[in-house]
């Protein structure tokens, strides 16, 4: 239990579907993130929110629609993914952004049909 | 440039200590140094972070060289859970961003 909780854990959708993947951190950080892990491929950050607000977004493209309401949830709106988007996702939390650990949770297994 | 450069694969007998090296020639004076692990299926399990002292908890020890170039993560005793993808991990750009790289797969065999 890593106090990162991420819903689902599998999640299959076509192209034309809408979906949300969830994320839940009971740690008391600040600050959450959001990152790709492709097949043999290494973990790829796409959005990192600090105190609710969006610091990073590492050329995402707009199909992936991130949402942080709070310090303790965070949201990835999906939408007319490709099949290439097929990955795990993960979320991440840390006290800060200057320097402290992350903390992730299992992830979500995504798969585009 | 590779910001972390590790071996793509180590095997260590169950009981023995694992020692999984990382170059990490570019790191800024003022960066940490992490190490975290990933079980198939899981996400990455933070192990441990140092800067330039050793460090030690109840998972890992980390030695890092004085020139802060390399360091390596100590398993003590190695048992056959400790079958993973180890990461070493620096910070590149702002915001807190890891680059996790290839890591070093280990196999802890019986």
């Amino acid at each position: 239990e890593t106090g990162v909780t991420q819903t689902p854990r599998h999640l299959v959708m076509g192209m034309t579907n809408k979906k949300s993947l969830k994320c839940e951190q009971h740690l008391g950080h600040n600050a959450m993130y959001w990152y790709k892990q492709s097949a043999k491929k290494p973990l790829e950050l796409m959005f990192v929110y600090n105190f609710k607000e969006q610091t990073e977004n590492n050329s995402v493209p707009s199909r992936f629609s991130p949402e942080c309401p709070n310090s303790s949830h965070l949201f990835l709106h999906l939408h007319t993914l490709q099949p290439e988007d097929s990955a795990l996702y993960l979320c991440a939390s840390s006290q800060d952004i200057q320097g402290q650990p992350q903390h992730f949770g299992d992830g979500t297994r995504l798969s585009i049909l | 440039d590779a910001k972390t450069t590790q071996p793509t694969s180590m095997d260590c007998a169950e009981g023995r200590a694992a020692n999984l090296p990382c170059n990490h020639s570019t790191i800024s004076g003022n960066e940490y140094v992490y190490w975290y692990r990933q079980i198939h299926s899981q996400g990455p399990q933070y192990i441990i972070h140092g800067l330039k002292n050793n460090e030690t908890n109840e998972m890992a020890s980390l030695i890092i060289t004085e020139d802060r170039k390399s360091s390596t993560l100590i398993l003590p005793h190695a048992t056959l859970r400790d079958t993973a993808v180890y990461y070493c991990i620096v910070r590149v750009g702002s915001g807190n961003q890891f680059y996790f790289g290839t890591g070093t797969s280990l196999t802890v065999i019986p």
